[in-house]
């Protein structure tokens, strides 16, 4: 397994204004990952972020949006840039270690409210 | 795409009773993970299949990975306070998708009454 920290845990924001949210991991991994958890929802995946490429977007997910960096094998960063309520989620990163066979480690969220 | 149906939604048992829970996807599976998720943390991984018919416990879990390779069940023995959460399955398919793309199912929220 891996250890994952992001920050920060919670943010209130203001409509219109971005964030970035952080995710470091105590090893060094190829496949990070960033995922939306809506209220009262399962998991949605955003993007994948892979150190040296563009991090690629799923359906309904767009760079402009949610720009990622991955500059090294152990952090990533996610924007959700000009932000509405609608953006009040939980947002959680992930890895796929290199030894593990799909399954991937969460980090512990980062809660974020929108006024 | 790829889609999982978890049932039940939602459970609400007494101390010390028997759960079970399950998932059925639409295309073949490679591996089945099971999550469990507490209040305002990230999930955490519970129990990972990785063939048909493979049956895997850890403590008082017990989950199965289906002959099909469309369904796993997760079962609780047990339960105790503590087991309170919403639990998720969750695969990456074969067909349809990249083999690192995890699908979740919509979870089981959970309540034990003490």
């Amino acid at each position: 397994s891996a250890v994952i920290s992001q920050k920060p845990s919670r943010d209130i924001c203001q409509r219109g204004t971005s964030l970035t949210i952080q995710c470091q991991v105590d090893s060094q991994v190829t496949m990070m990952f960033w995922y939306r958890q809506q209220p009262g929802q399962s998991l949605t995946l955003i993007a994948t972020a892979n150190q040296g490429s563009e991090a690629t977007y799923e359906s309904g997910f767009v760079i402009d949006k949610f720009p990622i960096s991955r500059p090294n094998l152990t952090f990533s960063t996610l924007t959700v840039s000009n932000m509405s309520p609608e953006d009040s989620s939980i947002y959680l990163c992930s890895v796929e270690p290199p030894d593990g066979h799909n399954e991937q480690f969460f980090g512990p969220g980062t809660r974020l409210t929108v006024l | 795409g790829q889609q999982l149906n978890q049932s039940p939604q939602s459970m609400f048992i007494q101390e010390g009773e028997d759960v079970s829970m399950n998932c059925t996807s639409s295309s073949i599976f490679n591996t089945w993970l099971w999550y469990k998720q507490d209040p305002g943390e990230g999930p955490v991984l519970l129990i990972a299949l990785y063939k048909a018919g493979e049956l895997t416990s850890n403590g008082r879990l017990t989950a199965q990975f289906g002959i099909t390779r469309k369904d796993s069940f997760l079962n609780i023995s047990a339960s105790i306070p503590s087991d309170v959460g919403i639990y998720f399955c969750a695969g990456p398919g074969i067909s349809g998708g990249s083999n690192y793309k995890l699908t979740f199912g919509k979870g089981t929220l959970l309540t034990v009454n003490p």
